[in-house]
């Protein structure tokens, strides 16, 4: 089967820095990617791994290990506006590289 | 550049009544279209993907359909709603799939059943 696991809810603070993991199991791998979303909105692509190794993007980084079938999304100097839902995301195998997502982790960032 | 634009943005319909939403994609040719359903507390399922016209694959059994009548325009339609059929419906594009490519998704409608 498929599967795609991410907290439900992380809370942190103005400033800091938090780390939203995602672990997956699925047919097949051709890359993970990360997808902000706020309330009411639609996803908006962050990032995209598909070899190991930490993939930074200004005061956000992702991290993938396809051995341990894992990623993390990293996010630094949170700000207000970072207040959202996070998606992980796998490409899995099959002709047509369609994306499996996880159910999101809701991030409230408080001052 | 590449946009996305769906529409209506929010809908009130009926049970058993009919539904159609409109997609079109300006910007790029021949590209992979995909409509994702959103329910509440769950995860974005991936309802249906088209690689051309008039191809389109289903994803999960449903009482809804999709058409890709134009390269760039994508309609998923029902002929009669359910009160399960309520949620946030996106669409989204891609071009023809190599690795790396991203999903780019529209703004969204929402659509409550009653």
């Amino acid at each position: 089967g498929q599967n795609i696991d991410q907290p439900t809810e992380m809370t942190a603070t103005e400033g800091a820095i938090v780390q939203i993991n995602c672990t997956y199991q699925t047919s097949g791998f051709n890359g993970l990617f990360w997808y902000q979303q706020h309330a009411g909105e639609a996803p908006t692509f962050l990032s995209y791994n598909v070899l190991d190794g930490l993939e930074e993007k200004g005061r956000f980084s992702s991290f993938l290990s396809r051995s341990k079938g894992y990623s993390y999304l990293l996010l630094k100097e949170l700000q207000m506006k970072d207040s959202a839902s996070y998606l992980c995301a796998v490409r899995g195998g099959g002709s047509q590289g369609n994306l499996i997502f996880g159910k999101g982790t809701k991030l409230s960032v408080k001052p | 550049s590449q946009t996305i634009h769906q529409w209506p943005a929010t809908l009130v319909q009926p049970v058993g009544s009919p539904l159609s939403l409109e997609c079109t994609v300006e910007g790029t040719s021949n590209p992979n279209l995909y409509w994702y359903r959103q329910a509440a507390g769950r995860g974005l399922q991936l309802l249906f993907y088209s690689v051309g016209i008039g191809q389109i694959s289903s994803e999960v059994p449903q009482n809804l359909s999709a058409s890709r009548p134009q390269d760039r325009q994508f309609i998923l339609s029902s002929k009669k709603l359910l009160l399960s059929d309520s949620g946030f419906y996106l669409c989204a594009w891609s071009v023809r799939w190599t690795f790396g490519n991203t999903i780019y998704f529209g703004e969204g409608s929402w659509l409550t059943v009653v």
